[in-house]
């Protein structure tokens, strides 16, 4: 059974760096063709993707948040990690994290999410 | 970048009746290997999305049968064969062939 578990901070000041850690299981990454992504969601507005690393480390990015965001994979620990530099309060949401499987080219396991709130 | 609209917004269904929802992208979605990269997901009230359909028309494991997805090239419907009171929810389309990006959403309520 895949699970995937996203954590980090609930608040964050704008201009800050959030950190957003994904712990996973069920799955391995070192196998094709799988991929972790976040997806994050505003209250009340409509998914929008983020990011998504794969199992040889390729990466992809949205292309109006290339310039903040870096993912990383940790094989060893069950861990992918999001960051995104000069928060704005624009990206209060929720974060999600989500298992890819290339076979269905689609996110088939998600993460309960995390709401984090930019505010001074 | 790829534009998913989808129609309508808003859907009010009564139960045991069939509801579609229609999904259409800015360019086509059929990738150069013959698969065309559009699913559909379903976010019930105060949960993460769930994957419904994926590759334009399979249903991912454990969907219920009453669940159909249709379409080709830019065009897309998810068909509801009979509704049910648990199938209320925010339901999205999203095009993965060149990264990914979703539809606005249709709200799914019950009459």
């Amino acid at each position: 059974q895949i699970t995937l578990k996203e954590s980090g901070p609930t608040l964050v000041k704008p201009t800050q760096t959030l950190t957003l850690t994904c712990t996973f299981s069920g799955f391995s990454f070192t196998s094709s063709p799988v991929g972790v992504g976040w997806i994050r969601q505003p209250p009340g507005k409509a998914l929008e993707w983020l990011a998504l690393v794969y199992w040889d480390d390729d990466k992809r990015y949205s292309p109006s948040l290339k310039s903040r965001l870096t993912i990383t994979k940790d094989t060893s620990k069950n861990q992918v990690v999001l960051t995104m530099t000069n928060m704005d309060p624009v990206d209060t949401a929720t974060y999600y994290c989500a298992h890819y499987y290339g076979d269905y080219v689609a996110f088939d396991v998600w993460g309960q999410g995390t709401m984090v709130t930019v505010s001074s | 970048d790829i534009v998913m609209t989808q129609s309508p917004l808003s859907l009010p269904v009564t139960p045991g009746e069939p509801a579609s929802i229609s999904c259409r992208s800015s360019q086509s979605l059929l990738h150069s290997n013959g698969y065309t990269y559009l699913d559909w997901y379903l976010q019930k009230p105060g949960q993460p999305p769930q994957l419904l359909i994926y590759l334009a028309f399979n249903r991912a494991p454990g969907v219920p049968d009453r669940f159909s997805g249709s379409g080709s090239g830019t065009d897309f419907t998810l068909e509801i064969s009979r509704v049910e009171a648990e199938d209320v929810g925010l339901y999205y389309c999203k095009q993965a062939l060149q990264r990914w990006t979703f539809g606005q959403g249709t709200r799914v309520e019950i009459k």
